[in-house]
């Protein structure tokens, strides 16, 4: 089975940039999604097929990914981007996630 | 667009069957999904099906967990059988971009809560 990897926590300054990785085998080489979950809410779709934004997510939300490590960057971080964060990739007909990022803005 | 519904306590080896009624978007054209969270742990992908009716498990639910669907009715179906405590988790439903998988994951339910406990 394919394994992804996202550190347990990343806190950020208020204003400053956030990084949060997503690694596995050979990561570039497949889609990767990302979707963020507020307290009490459902997941949301944040950046599709490793940099796209749907509509409706702002800019400063970007996504990146080579080699073996997806990049999800939030820029001037906002108290309301305080969230738990998944990667997501397929591996056959099976669904793969992360095991979630929580952000902590400071 | 997606409601989920039929959550409930249940006691262990019990059965509960989870709906999912859709609104907004052709549901007969995409496949559908369904993800769980545990209590203070990650999502969980539980099964998917295509808009043509072929299913798929994750290994932990395999043989025990059912995934349906009515696109007369737009709705998509969970049925569990066998549940273990460990099933307790908020389910949540999600729309494919795709017929046949392979996408992304948008939009989601707000989810239903299982609880398995005697």
């Amino acid at each position: 089975s394919y394994d992804l990897t996202q550190p347990l926590s990343v806190s950020v300054a208020l204003g400053q940039t956030a990084r949060i990785t997503c690694g596995g085998d050979y990561i570039g080489s497949r889609n990767v999604h990302w979707y963020q979950r507020r307290p009490g809410q459902a997941p949301v779709l944040v950046i599709y097929n490793d940099n796209n934004r749907p509509s409706g997510i702002p800019e400063r939300v970007s996504g990146s990914n080579s080699g073996n490590t997806a990049t999800l960057t939030i820029s001037r971080a906002q108290v309301g981007d305080e969230a738990e964060y998944y990667c997501q990739v397929w591996d056959s007909t099976s669904v793969v996630f992360g095991g979630g990022t929580k952000l902590t803005v400071l | 667009q997606l409601l989920e519904s039929g959550g409930a306590l249940v006691q262990p080896g019990g059965s509960l069957r989870l709906s999912c009624s859709a609104s907004g978007f052709s549901f007969s054209d995409y496949a559908m999904t369904w993800v769980r969270q545990a209590p203070g742990k990650g999502l969980e992908w539980v099964s998917l099906i295509y808009n043509s009716g072929s299913q798929y498990y994750a290994a932990s639910v395999k043989g025990r967990f059912s995934i349906s669907r009515d696109n007369s009715k737009n709705t998509v179906y969970l049925q569990m059988n066998s549940l273990r405590a460990e099933d307790t988790a908020i389910y949540y439903c999600a729309k494919d971009r795709y017929a046949s998988g392979q996408g992304w994951f948008d939009p989601w339910g707000q989810g239903t809560l299982v609880t398995v406990s005697s």
